[in-house]
């Protein structure tokens, strides 16, 4: 079965500092996609960045990055400079190729305080 | 930046009824889809939809459930018969190319009571 575990349930961080969120999952794919989701309070979900499993290169946007380890399983999250708007509800998801939907992890519920 | 727009934003209706939660997808779009996700929990793949038919459906989406593409310009998810556990939040979704994700709109929390 094909599983992601988003193994940290909440998480805080003061404003303008680096937070971690953590992602494992589990394929015997070779060939997917990787995501995050920010889900803030208006509950609608939004796409923070993605990574294709073929590329080394950690995907970076803004202060997104991810340290993606394919050998590992593992797609983590950094926030830098963390703002009061990135608190949110945080979804790891993946999405092999030969199938259509995406599979979530529970999510990862980020405050960041002031 | 292209939206995927839904409607209504938020539906109360009686256990037993039946709903329709409407979706416009991003116009040039051709893969749409309806995600649920019941309060404090994860998000769940219900439907994929493409050329006017179901792709993949999960075992969620039983015979009380169907979707449809009316229209060039609509997507639909009809619930035939509604369950108090069917509340929840219903977010409808679509994409182009799949490397670029889903674009996912702001979702339709249905309340059954």
């Amino acid at each position: 079965a094909q599983t992601v575990t988003q193994s940290q349930p909440e998480m805080s961080v003061q404003e303008a500092e680096t937070v971690t969120l953590s992602c494992t999952y589990d394929t015997s794919e070779n060939n997917y996609y990787l995501f995050w989701y920010k889900q803030p309070p208006s509950r609608q979900m939004i796409l923070v960045i993605r990574q294709e499993a073929y590329k080394q290169q950690n995907a970076t946007e803004n202060r997104f990055s991810v340290n993606f380890q394919k050998a590992a399983k593992s797609f983590s999250l950094k926030i830098s400079d963390s703002q009061l708007g990135d608190t949110a509800m945080y979804f790891c998801a993946f999405m092999t190729y030969n199938t259509d939907k995406l599979i979530f992890g529970t999510g990862t519920r980020l405050q960041v305080f002031p | 930046e292209p939206e995927v727009t839904q409607t209504p934003s938020h539906q109360v209706t009686q256990m037993g009824q039946e709903v329709i939660l409407r979706c416009v997808p991003i116009s040039n779009h051709l893969y749409f889809y309806w995600y649920r996700q019941i309060l404090g929990q994860k998000v769940e793949f219900l439907v994929s939809f493409y050329n006017n038919e179901i792709s993949e459906k999960s075992e969620i989406f039983d015979d009380q459930f169907s979707v449809e593409r009316p229209d060039g310009s609509n997507f639909t998810l009809k619930i035939r018969s509604t369950k108090l556990e069917d509340s929840a939040m219903y977010f409808c979704a679509s994409r182009g190319d799949r490397s670029y994700g889903y674009t996912f709109g702001s979702g339709t929390r249905l309340t059954v009571v």
